[in-house]
């Protein structure tokens, strides 16, 4: 099974507007740590926001908030007021605490491509 | 503070040659990753490094690829005898797990690799 699966191939949207990529996961490990990167077409990855398993509240930054459903296993980008420039790729990604070894490398989905239109 | 550094940014071989990249984390930081990014899909990770030492080479195709850290520091990536389906953007990341205690990586800007 995928650990970490993206719907979205593709998305447009309306400049201003507000966007929701989905992201869900999949892992028996109690502890883990969810993570958004952006990649523009210049092929940078640039990390975005970070939810702990155990946070309480659902991480904001800046534009930027995840809507984290911990029983859903859903970890959702909203990017408030888009902007042109935040047309990229999206790559929802995950490390699990309790790999072994001290084994922690992300596991990233396939990525959305989002389109903002003027 | 300097980023991942990697090099070449660009690359193209014939099937059967041997190719080699390069990446030099940020300073301090003891975990290396080396990711492989074919077109279309999200980043896959072939190798991780805490300092010197090999963590997890678990994804890594070990008959045609290796890697190495030797002074845990700055890392090479080889490729040999490369096939088409190398393909791919080769990203490197590190992590230091800094005050944010994320473990957020941070990658280089990726060696374009073209097999022809």
């Amino acid at each position: 099974a995928q650990k970490i699966t993206q719907t979205q191939p593709g998305m447009f949207v309306q400049e201003k507007e507000a966007v929701t990529l989905d992201c869900t996961y999949d892992t028996s490990d109690p502890s883990y740590g969810l993570f958004w990167y952006k990649q523009p077409s210049s092929g940078e990855m640039i990390f975005l926001i970070y939810q702990g398993s155990y946070d309480q509240q659902n991480a904001t930054e800046g534009r930027y908030s995840l809507n984290f459903q911990k029983a859903r296993k859903s970890a959702n980008l909203v990017i408030s007021a888009s902007q042109l420039g935040d047309s990229a790729m999206y790559f929802c990604a995950m490390r699990e605490d309790y790999s072994g070894g001290g084994a922690d490398g992300l596991t990233f989905g396939k990525g959305t491509h989002l389109i903002i239109q003027p | 503070e300097a980023g991942v550094a990697q090099s070449p940014r660009y690359k193209i071989i014939e099937k059967r040659q041997s190719v080699a990249f390069w990446c030099n984390p940020i300073s301090g930081h003891a975990t290396l990753y080396w990711y492989q990014q074919i077109l279309g899909q999200g980043p896959k990770l072939l190798i991780q490094f805490q300092n010197n030492g090999v963590v997890d080479d678990s994804q890594l195709p070990k008959d045609r690829f290796s890697a190495e850290r030797l002074k845990g520091v700055d890392s090479t990536l080889k490729i040999q005898p490369a096939k088409l389906e190398d393909s791919a953007v080769y990203l490197c990341a590190s992590s230091g797990r800094g005050g944010r205690n994320t473990g957020e990586l941070f990658f280089g800007e990726g060696s374009r690799l073209t097999v022809l």
